[in-house]
């Protein structure tokens, strides 16, 4: 089983409508939640930490379920430029390794 | 935010050479750097963690002999690729990291097209 797990995608979205998805984590005694954006052929960019109340930037909000092990991300009035593969990263403490999900694509359409 | 910087770009060259590729975080000191490789349509893999003043930890399935890691300062990692053979052609990714615990960030370099013909 991977340390951490997410659902490949593609999401195909239209402009301005809502997505969701979300990234499971096996390592219950983690403690560091991070969503990142990759551009294809890029380097993967911070998007948002996930604090443990959830927190929001912009159009963008991050939840965290410790009890099922999950955080999820949702994109409000999805944009054009919001096309990119998210990944999902937990940090496992004391570990000292941060674990990637294989990302979610997400792809926008006018 | 914190700068990494991470050079060259990209690199062709010809099977059986080594290539180096630096990883610097340019305003802040990392004490812990990572180096991971991606193959199209595939996630980050990590293959090995640089930590400042010793020797590095590789990821089960990467070769320490083929990928060496020096990380002899507090804001420079590199990564060689010796002997390099087309099935390494991939993009090589560094991060650095900033802070500890709650307050840990990650900053990823541009990342290093290697092609080897």
């Amino acid at each position: 089983r991977k340390e951490v797990e997410q659902d490949p995608g593609p999401f195909n979205v239209p402009e301005g409508a809502t997505v969701a998805f979300n990234c499971t984590y096996s390592n219950s005694a983690s403690q560091s939640f991070f969503w990142y954006r990759q551009d294809c052929r890029k380097e993967p960019k911070l998007l948002m930490s996930v604090y443990s109340s959830g927190n929001e930037d912009g159009r963008f909000t991050a939840q965290l379920n410790r009890a099922s092990q999950y955080i999820s991300l949702l994109i409000r009035d999805s944009k054009l430029s919001d096309s990119a593969t998210y990944l999902c990263v937990v940090n496992e403490m004391g570990w000292g390794k941060l674990q990637f999900g294989a990302g979610t694509q997400v792809v926008v359409t006018p | 935010g914190a700068v990494v910087s991470q050079h060259p770009s990209w690199v062709i060259c010809k099977s059986g050479t080594s290539v180096k590729i630096e990883c610097r975080s340019l305003d802040f000191q990392a004490t812990t750097m990572f180096w991971y490789r991606q193959f199209p349509k595939q996630s980050l893999m990590l293959m090995a963690t640089s930590n400042e003043g010793s020797k590095a930890t590789y990821e089960q399935g990467v070769e320490k002999d083929k990928f060496l890691i020096n990380h002899a300062s507090l804001t420079l990692s590199t990564l060689t690729v010796t002997s390099a053979h087309p099935e390494d052609s991939s993009f090589y990714i560094c991060s650095a990291r900033q802070g500890a615990g709650t307050n840990e960030k990650l900053f990823f370099g541009s990342g290093t097209q290697l092609s080897v013909l």
